[in-house]
């Protein structure tokens, strides 16, 4: 398995307050990616970086941020959570602009009341 | 801005029985790439199944194997003599070439293998 670590596993949290999640992958990835999974949507991405403090948006963006500012990590920050944002997201890696496959974490499930 | 479509979100099929998950895309692209993950209940994403768009020929993986139709987009996967570790989510994507190496998702058909 790929090291790619995702923390925490699972997060309630209240409505209005910030969230960060991390992912960790010790792959030496340079594609690095935040997705999450809603019932009849499938995955839809929300940030990606393509290397050290170069990250771009995703579908559904609105309401989160990212960064990073090593390699090995890339955080994903709900600056006031939502209950909208009550989710599974999942953190992803490629290593290059010539490897397709993706390396999933385990996933963090977020509920927030 | 591509999409993916699978209109079946869930199908069964008995044990050792062949079943066929259905998979279609819009894009305007010439060069892509599509798969097949499996999402078992632990949560984890496990590629099944790639196919590069510039090949004619099916993938196969084992008991995996795909129907891709370019000039229709469609991407089917059959899953041969079905076992009951073959109950998954199961979500069709989207790669494109000269990208970021972002996924597309579809809905995801949810399968269940009957003993």
């Amino acid at each position: 398995d790929a090291g790619i670590t995702q923390s925490p596993r699972h997060k309630v949290t209240e409505t209005g307050t910030p969230v960060t999640l991390r992912c960790h992958q010790t792959e030496n990835h340079r594609y690095m990616y935040w997705y999450r999974q809603d019932p009849g949507h499938g995955l839809r991405l929300i940030h990606y970086s393509y290397g050290v403090k170069d990250t771009d948006k995703g579908e559904v963006s609105d309401g989160y941020s990212v960064s990073r500012s090593k390699t090995e990590d890339f955080l994903l920050t709900l600056e006031s959570a939502t209950s909208s944002q009550t989710s599974v997201y999942f953190c992803a890696t490629t290593q290059g602009p010539e490897n397709t496959e993706a390396f999933f974490g385990q996933g963090t499930r977020l509920t927030v009341v | 801005a591509q999409t993916v479509t699978q209109s079946q979100p869930e199908m069964s099929v008995q044990e050792a029985e062949t079943v066929t998950l259905s998979c279609t895309y819009d894009t305007s692209e010439n060069n892509y790439y599509l798969f097949w993950y499996k999402q078992p209940p632990s949560r984890q994403m496990i590629l099944v199944i790639r196919q590069e768009a510039y090949k004619q020929q099916n993938a196969t993986e084992n008991r995996f194997s795909v129907n891709f139709q370019k000039a229709a987009k469609s991407f089917s996967l059959k899953i041969s003599d079905s076992q009951l570790g073959d109950t998954a989510m199961y979500f069709c994507a989207f790669m494109n070439r000269g990208s970021a190496r972002q996924l597309t998702f579809g809905s995801g058909t949810q399968l269940t293998v009957l003993p």
